[in-house]
């Protein structure tokens, strides 16, 4: 099936560690997002690429990176200087070319700090 | 950046009823979304709709682009329509190149 994957589903981590949340995407999507979801709010965007080997930081990035050396694949990265890293991830993925194209999400992970 | 403002914050029904959930933004934009999130957290693609109106099954929207809001309506409602709703827009200024959301709309549907 097409579609987003993200793995874990959940993932818990303790204070000082670094920690990789995949996201997989067989759409053949160009671009591809990560969001932030804190409860009872919408979504922030933290990171985006729009082509292999290129991103961007989005409205939050600080403590979070990204790489994107395949097509298919945007995995993100919450560091030990993200200071409050206990969230909602999701990450979506747009068809077509223009900025203004339709975005899909991923199932998400859920971010436990301990 | 564009603010995009959703209403009302919450709403009860009783399955069966009909409900106009409201997205207001603050400037033009060149795409807007409508998801609703499930209680699992994954986030459907009901419409993708910066203009006009478009239907599916017992939902539908408008997007009136000039007057800068977009309406979902959602006909006898079921329990399975649970969950929050969010508008999301592209803006066609600086800030066009991600989807900004507003807080969501928060549907109950009791039996």
């Amino acid at each position: 099936d097409g579609g987003i994957t993200q793995s874990p589903k959940y993932l818990f981590r303790k204070e000082g560690q670094n920690v990789t949340l995949s996201c997989e995407q067989n759409l053949n999507h160009d671009a591809m997002y990560w969001y932030r979801q804190d409860p009872g709010q919408g979504l922030r965007l933290i990171y985006y690429s729009q082509i292999v080997n290129d991103f961007q930081k989005g409205d939050i990035a600080e403590g979070y990176s990204v790489s994107r050396e395949k097509k298919e694949s945007f995995p993100l990265t919450v560091t030990s200087a993200q200071k409050n890293p206990t969230a909602f991830y999701l990450c979506a993925s747009r068809v077509g070319q223009g900025w203004y194209n339709e975005q899909f999400f991923g199932p998400g992970t859920r971010l436990t700090v301990l | 950046g564009i603010q995009v403002e959703q209403s009302p914050p919450d709403l009860i029904l009783q399955e069966g009823a009909n409900s106009t959930l409201r997205c207001n933004f603050s400037d033009s934009v060149n795409n807007l979304q409508w998801f609703h999130q499930n209680p699992w957290g994954q986030l459907i693609n009901l419409f993708y709709i910066p203009s006009g109106t478009k239907q599916n099954g017992r939902l539908s929207a408008t997007t009136v682009a000039t007057e800068r809001y977009s309406l979902l309506y959602i006909s006898s409602s079921q329990t399975t329509d649970s969950g929050v709703y969010f508008c999301a827009v592209v803006g066609s200024g600086g800030s066009n190149y991600k989807l900004t959301f507003g807080k969501g709309t928060l549907l109950t549907v009791n039996p």
